[in-house]
C-alpha cells in the first residue's frame, strides 16, 4: 500500500536553532517528492520538488534530501524564525497513468521566542 | 505573484442544504483540482478538471459532489445536501500542466481554502 510517513509529530525549538524533519516513504513506483509548508487555516505552498535523481535541493533556509534507496526524505531547516511555525507536509507522486499524490500527515512545526 | 483565489473564506450551513463554494485559478493554469482536509487531518484529493470535465476523482467525490467551469475563470465545487461530516477546509489548486517527472511547472498552487461547517 502507497503510504507516507512523517516524523515527528510534532516539535517545538526555540527561534535561531536548526531542525530536521523526516519523512519515510513506501511509494511504488516512485515519480517525484514534494515539501510543502502549510501555514494554520492556509493552503498549502510548496517549498521544493524532488525527482528520483536529485539528492539534495534548497530554497532559502530550507534543504531537503532524498535517498531514493531507502525511501527517505528530510527537510532541514536553519536558522529558524518564528515565521517558519507550520506543519510540513511531505507528499509523493505515484507514476501511474493518474500521477496520484499520497500525502503525508505533516509535521507541525513550533518555533518559540 | 500569481495566486488562487477562494471564495468564500468560511461558510457555515445546515445538515442538507446546497453549497457552492467557488475558486479563480491561475489564468493560465490548466488543470484544476479540489482538495479538502478535514480539521487535523490529511490533505484529501477529491477531483481533478482538464478541458471541461473531470479527468480523475476520488471515492470521496460521491453523487453529492460536482464541479463546474462556468465562464473562463471561475471553477466551483457543489455539495448537494450536506453532512456533517462534509465540515472541512476545501482547497482549490491548479497547475499550468499535469503532473509529470521532471517537470517543475506542474507544481500546484493552493488557494488559501474556504473553511466549511455544516451544522
Amino acid at each position: 500500500k502507497n503510504q507516507v510517513e512523517q516524523s515527528p509529530q510534532s516539535l517545538i525549538i526555540l527561534e535561531g536553532k536548526n531542525c530536521t524533519l523526516q519523512c519515510n516513504y513506501t511509494v511504488s513506483p516512485f515519480s517525484n517528492l514534494r515539501w510543502y509548508k502549510q501555514d494554520t487555516g492556509r493552503g498549502p505552498v510548496s517549498l521544493t520538488i524532488m525527482t528520483f535523481s536529485e539528492n539534495t535541493k534548497s530554497n532559502g533556509r530550507y534543504t531537503a534530501t532524498l535517498d531514493a534507496d531507502t525511501k527517505q526524505s528530510s527537510l532541514h531547516i536553519t536558522a529558524s524564525q518564528l515565521s517558519d511555525s507550520a506543519s510540513y507536509i511531505c507528499v509523493v507522486s505515484v507514476m501511474d497513468s493518474n500521477y496520484q499524490l499520497i500525502w503525508g500527515a505533516g509535521t507541525k512545526l513550533i518555533i518559540k521566542p | 505573484e500569481p495566486e488562487v483565489t477562494q471564495t468564500p473564506s468560511h461558510q457555515v450551513t445546515q445538515m442538507g442544504q446546497e453549497v457552492i463554494l467557488r475558486c479563480v485559478p491561475i489564468s493560465n493554469h490548466l488543470y484544476f483540482y479540489w482538495y479538502r482536509q478535514i480539521l487535523g487531518q490529511k490533505v484529501e484529493f477529491l477531483v481533478s478538471f482538464y478541458n471541461n470535465e473531470i479527468s480523475e476523482k476520488s471515492e470521496i467525490f460521491d453523487d453529492q459532489f460536482s464541479v463546474e467551469r462556468p465562464d473562463g475563470s471561475n471553477f466551483t465545487l457543489k455539495i448537494r445536501s450536506t453532512k456533517l461530516e462534509d465540515s472541512a477546509m476545501y482547497f482549490c489548486a491548479s497547475s499550468l500542466i499535469r503532473d509529470r517527472v521532471n517537470s517543475g511547472a506542474n507544481v500546484l498552487t493552493f488557494g488559501a481554502g474556504s473553511r466549511l461547517t455544516v451544522l
